[in-house]
């Protein structure tokens, strides 16, 4: 298995709403990421689990918060979400932190 | 300044053209660079990474990193309509990678 699984592809939620997105991996890497990436703009970082330990871009609020329950495993919780945080939410895995595996990415749309 | 720029195009040639994509940096701490291929709809695709200056080639595609200028670009030989996509420059020092916006390419039959 060479994939990034995430779940769900397509999301629309108001913002009252808690949702979380998916994201799973079984080629035993030990970095995973979440990137959110709005149009025609580079994907931006928010967070990186690596050999067990969080790293959060200070830059990111606090409606969004990662949740690692396993090695393959990376959630994304969302609560009180803006209309500006709709983009393409990516999760990535990497071993080696250099080449990177991408999902097919959340389209999350915030009304 | 963006650490990492690429111009968005968009950048539309015929089937069969050498395609030429390029990116700038600023930051010199910057040791691996890296290029992805990410379709409408999908996440980036990693196609090849570099260390330092010099070319690596693979198929159809070589990437090129001039340190000296800071400056960083991926050819593409005998392109294909397949080739259409949008390609993102990305470079990494040890602790953080950075991400150009990506250049959307076409390539028309």
């Amino acid at each position: 298995d060479t994939e990034v699984t995430q779940t769900p592809k397509h999301l629309v939620m108001g913002m009252t709403n808690k949702k979380s997105l998916k994201c799973e991996q079984h080629m035993g890497h030990r970095a995973m990421y979440w990137y959110k990436q709005k149009a025609k703009k580079p994907p931006e970082l928010m967070f990186v689990y690596s050999y067990e330990k969080l790293s959060i871009n200070e830059s990111v609020p606090s409606r969004f918060s990662p949740e690692c329950p396993n090695s393959s495993l990376l959630n994304l919780h969302l609560h009180a979400l803006q209309p500006e945080d709709s983009a393409l939410y990516l999760c990535a895995s990497s071993q080696d932190g250099l080449g990177y595996t991408f999902g097919s990415g959340t389209r999350l749309t915030v009304v | 300044q963006k650490e990492v720029e690429q111009d968005p195009g968009p950048l539309s040639v015929p089937e069969g053209a050498i395609v030429s994509l390029n990116c700038t940096y600023s930051n010199s701490a910057f040791q691996y660079f890296m290029w992805y291929r990410q379709y409408s709809r999908k996440g980036p695709e990693l196609l090849m990474y570099t260390y330092s200056s010099g070319n690596k080639e693979d198929g159809r595609f070589t990437a090129q990193v001039d340190k000296s200028s800071k400056y960083i670009s991926l050819f593409i030989r005998d392109s294909q309509p397949s080739d259409s996509a949008t390609y993102l420059c990305a470079s990494r020092t040890e602790s953080h990678m950075r991400f150009g916006a990506g250049t959307r390419l076409t390539v028309k039959p």
